[in-house]
């Protein structure tokens, strides 16, 4: 069966500090994989996908940054945070299919920026 | 632009006492319409994918539904463990992978 793992599960970072958050998934291959923030009383809000290896769509131009070094890794990176960064950081994949597949979600990061 | 409403925003029932959660939806060209349980601090758990309108799907005490403009999640019975937050997400036609979500129904079940 498929898993998918983020960590770390909790991170507490200064203002201007660098970022990099993993997640692997792991029982699959060339899955599509994105990056989301949950903000509190807010939805999901989808930051960044990949559909292979090297190929990122941003949907929200920010101080964030995404890549994808290997088939089923995918690392949310920083140079700069910002307290505005803070919140709960979702990674998740989905297969390829003809019909739409779900996405699949990890448990996520919780950021906090001091 | 794409849109998802999810009302109410919180819930509280009884053990054993019925009701229904909506998601209204605004989009060009509905390809999927799913249904996610998320419990405090965890990642949300995938439910249901809806694909047409009259389309149904259950699984143990829940139950969704479609129609052109909104879906509902039926929960019969619920106990104490069905609490939790339950989020509906929306994709759009044009080839494009997003999924819009709402924000939410946190439902509580009091034993």
């Amino acid at each position: 069966s498929q898993t998918i793992h983020q960590w770390p599960a909790t991170l507490v970072q200064p203002v201007g500090s660098p970022l990099s958050l993993e997640c692997t998934v792991e029982g699959t291959s060339n899955p599509n994989l994105y990056w989301y923030r949950q903000a509190a009383g807010r939805g999901l809000q989808l930051l960044f996908y990949s559909v292979g290896i090297g190929q990122i769509s941003s949907e929200v131009p920010q101080n964030l940054s995404a890549s994808r070094p290997q088939d089923r890794q995918f690392i949310l990176s920083s140079k700069k945070l910002l307290l505005s960064d803070s919140g709960f950081y979702l990674c998740a994949w989905s297969a390829l299919g003809t019909t739409y597949q779900p996405q699949h979600f990890g448990d996520g990061t919780r950021l906090s920026i001091l | 632009e794409d849109q998802v409403t999810q009302s109410p925003e919180a819930l509280r029932l009884q053990e054993g006492e019925s009701s229904s959660l909506n998601c209204s939806y605004t989009v060009s060209g509905l390809r999927g319409l799913f249904w996610y349980r998320q419990d405090p601090g965890k990642g949300p758990e995938f439910l249901f994918t809806l694909y047409s309108a009259g389309e149904e799907k259950e699984k143990e005490r829940l139950k969704a539904t479609l129609t052109k403009k909104e879906s509902f999640l039926h929960i019969t019975a619920p106990k104490p463990e069905d609490s939790a937050t339950y989020l509906c997400a929306v994709q759009a036609g044009g080839g494009s992978e997003k999924l819009v979500f709402g924000k939410g129904t946190k439902l509580t079940v009091n034993p």
